[in-house]
């Protein structure tokens, strides 16, 4: 219960595409939601994250879709660049407990 | 930078050595966390310290061990190494004592090959 499930592994998308990655939790207590991006030879850093209080969250070209109901929330990367080709972690946590990572997605944008 | 310090960046030891893992959050933060990271695996929580006590116990082997000291700063120790223990190890650190109390912060990890 404690899982957090994270697809596609991996994901190839040309330039200017959409890349979508999916992520989906059974523990009910999750209020927190965050997604971190990690470039080779780097530590993972936040990107957006959200709280079921709202269903959709958008920075930039980043956007984060929640739905409750469903368990599931995914990451919209809009007009994807090459400069987003990295390792996506989507995570879980609740008040005063640890986060729960996804297993990563993998992203290459083409030029 | 996000201020998350961890050293060495490479170590390269043999089977049935002893290493340690060092790391200086960021200013201000007194938690710290410690993942490994192995190839094509995602983030594999090992242990939390919150103002130098023990505070969550992840998938930790027993020939591991960390500490947090006075001034913060944590260590890893592996001990009685294996191949299998060769991973990136990164630390991270927040200013409260975990989940939504703060936002984790990666150092860029330490990459330890077990030849």
């Amino acid at each position: 219960q404690q899982q957090v499930k994270q697809s596609p592994q991996s994901l190839i998308v040309q330039k200017g595409g959409i890349s979508i990655i999916n992520c989906a939790y059974e523990n009910t207590a999750f209020d927190y939601f965050p997604w971190y991006q990690q470039f080779p030879g780097k530590g993972p850093a936040l990107l957006i994250a959200i709280r079921p209080d709202v269903s959709e969250k958008k920075e930039g070209r980043f956007t984060i879709s929640f739905n409750k109901s469903a368990k599931q929330f995914s990451l919209h990367i809009m007009d994807s660049q090459p400069g987003d080709s990295a390792t996506y972690f989507c995570a879980a946590s609740s008040y005063g407990q640890n986060f729960v990572f996804g297993p990563g997605t993998r992203l290459s944008v083409l030029p | 930078d996000s201020g998350v310090t961890q050293t060495p960046k490479h170590l390269i030891t043999a089977t049935g050595q002893r290493v340690t893992l060092r790391c200086s959050p960021r200013s201000g933060d007194l938690s710290v966390y410690w993942y490994q990271q192995s190839l094509d695996q995602g983030l594999q929580f090992l242990i939390q310290y919150y103002n130098g006590e023990e505070r969550a116990k992840g998938n930790i082997l027993e020939r591991f061990s960390a500490q947090q000291f006075p001034d913060l700063h944590s260590e890893l120790n592996l001990s009685s190494l294996e191949l299998g223990d060769s991973a990136l190890y990164f630390c991270a650190s927040s200013v409260g004592a975990g989940g939504h109390t703060g936002e984790l912060f990666f150092g860029e990890g330490s990459r330890l090959t077990v030849l």
